[in-house]
């Protein structure tokens, strides 16, 4: 079945700890997303990529760093600059068609500072 | 700046009820809206997309209708289940500079008690 996969399921990061988490998918879309979720607020964009090589910020990108060197793959790290990083993270793609079609997430990875 | 209101944030209903929860945008230049279903802890399930030059689209027990001049949309569930019990989020596709952007409501939380 194609869908997006997320892994881990849980991280846990420490103190000045850089982590990358994993997004793939298996559904020959062009765009893929990253948002944050926190309790209380609405997702928040972090990154967004439209095509293989390129990426562009979103609304939240400060302390957060992405690569797109595959279609199916975008990964994203979360370095120690980014000062408040315990949330839930979820990735999505779309095809170009994303006004047709709109856009399919992962299940998420919840991201924790011990 | 889009912004996305739903109220209420939350409600309890009994089995079998019918019920309709709400989606206000600010900004009527979109190009679609759409409705995620969220269990605790969980990714998003697309459950309705509506295009901006159509009224509703339906999906089973759900009904989704959009008024795009009032900033407006519904979703309404039939005959309510427990298994129905989750968070339902609306977001809009919208024109953000030279790009598309999804704008994300807080969310509903709804409870179908037996």
């Amino acid at each position: 079945d194609g869908g997006i996969t997320q892994s881990p399921k849980y991280l846990f990061r420490k103190e000045g700890q850089n982590v990358t988490l994993s997004c793939e998918q298996n559904l020959n879309h062009d765009a893929m997303y990253w948002y944050r979720q926190d309790p209380g607020q609405g997702l928040r964009l972090i990154y967004y990529s439209q095509i293989v090589n390129d990426f562009q910020k979103g609304d939240i990108a400060e302390g957060y760093s992405v690569s797109r060197e595959k279609k199916e793959s975008f990964p994203l790290t979360v370095t120690s600059a980014q000062k408040n990083p315990t949330a839930f993270y979820l990735c999505a793609s779309s095809t170009r068609s994303v006004t047709s079609y709109g856009y399919t997430f992962g299940s998420g990875t919840r991201l924790t500072v011990v | 700046k889009q912004e996305v209101t739903q109220i209420p944030a939350a409600l309890s209903v009994p089995e079998g009820e019918n019920l309709v929860l709400n989606c206000s945008f600010t900004d009527s230049a979109i190009y679609n809206l759409q409705w995620f279903r969220q269990d605790p802890g969980k990714g998003l399930t697309s459950l309705l997309l509506i295009q901006s030059s159509q009224r509703e689209q339906t999906s089973g027990r759900l009904n989704a209708s959009l008024d795009k001049s009032s900033g407006r949309s519904t979703l309404y569930i039939a005959a309510s289940q427990p298994g129905d019990s989750a968070t339902y989020l609306c977001a809009v596709l919208g024109l953000s500079g030279t790009a598309s952007k999804l704008t994300f409501g807080t969310g509903t939380r709804l409870q179908v008690t037996l």
